[in-house]
């Protein structure tokens, strides 16, 4: 069965960088490209960008651009998403999502993590 | 900041029917790009619950279904029941950003 399973929570200050992963299970990691999406608390979800598993190639969101790196480790099926320059409103539960892909433009999240906390705070 | 416009709240006594609508643009729902739904139940991740706009995957009752219509699409939960009290959300694709992926705001569903 598939499973992504995400590392603990993490405590940072601001401008400190958290780096989050997220280990594959039950199907070929370099078949799918991998998303993150983030929420903050009670708020709405935010899609983050993706990482293309088999080439490495990734698409940011513009929000983040610059402040975001996702990469992965195909020899233990694990994705990574680092944040740098955090700030305060950077404190959000962050999830890993596996892209379910028809077409260059029709995509869904057909399976999650179980969200990793990231709490920034002074 | 989201592009889809869902109602921050809808609400509905067991067994009857709701709607919630996710509102967007000619940039995404109205360029005729698919709509998806996830539920996001207390403390949980999202779960896909409609894709395609009107599909469920394996396992999701068929109290769920889906459509879409214009620059709008809307899930449709009938016969509601306690375990449905969750947020619902929206999910498409928009042509006009970098990024693409755009999330609908959320809707809470009460089962009063």
């Amino acid at each position: 069965q598939v499973q992504l399973v995400q590392s603990g929570a993490e405590v940072k200050k601001p401008g400190a960088s958290v780096k989050v992963s997220c280990k594959a299970s039950g199907y070929t990691f370099t078949g799918y490209y991998m998303h993150w999406v983030r929420q903050a608390p009670g708020q709405g979800l935010e899609w983050m960008g993706r990482i293309n598993p088999n080439s490495g190639g990734t698409n940011y969101a513009q929000k983040f651009q610059g402040r975001v790196t996702m990469t992965r480790d195909t020899s233990i099926s694990t994705a990574y998403m680092e944040l740098s320059r955090l700030r305060s409103d950077d404190t959000a539960v962050y999830y890993c999502a596996r892209d379910r892909r028809i077409t260059v433009t029709t995509y869904y999240f057909d399976y999650w993590g179980q969200g990793t906390l990231v709490t920034v705070s002074s | 900041q989201s592009v889809l416009t869902q109602p921050p709240s809808v609400s509905g006594a067991p067994g009857q029917r709701v709607t919630i609508s996710c509102t967007g643009s000619s940039s995404n729902i109205g360029a005729g790009y698919d709509v998806h739904w996830y539920q996001q139940l207390p403390g949980t991740a999202p779960k896909l619950l409609i894709y395609g706009n009107s599909n469920r995957p394996s396992g999701v009752p068929d109290r769920f279904s889906g459509s879409k219509s214009g620059t709008s699409a809307s899930l449709a939960i009938t016969g509601l029941q306690a375990e449905d009290e969750a947020d619902y959300y929206c999910q498409s694709y928009d042509s006009s950003l970098s990024g693409s992926c755009v999330f609908g705001t959320g809707t809470k569903v009460t089962v009063l």
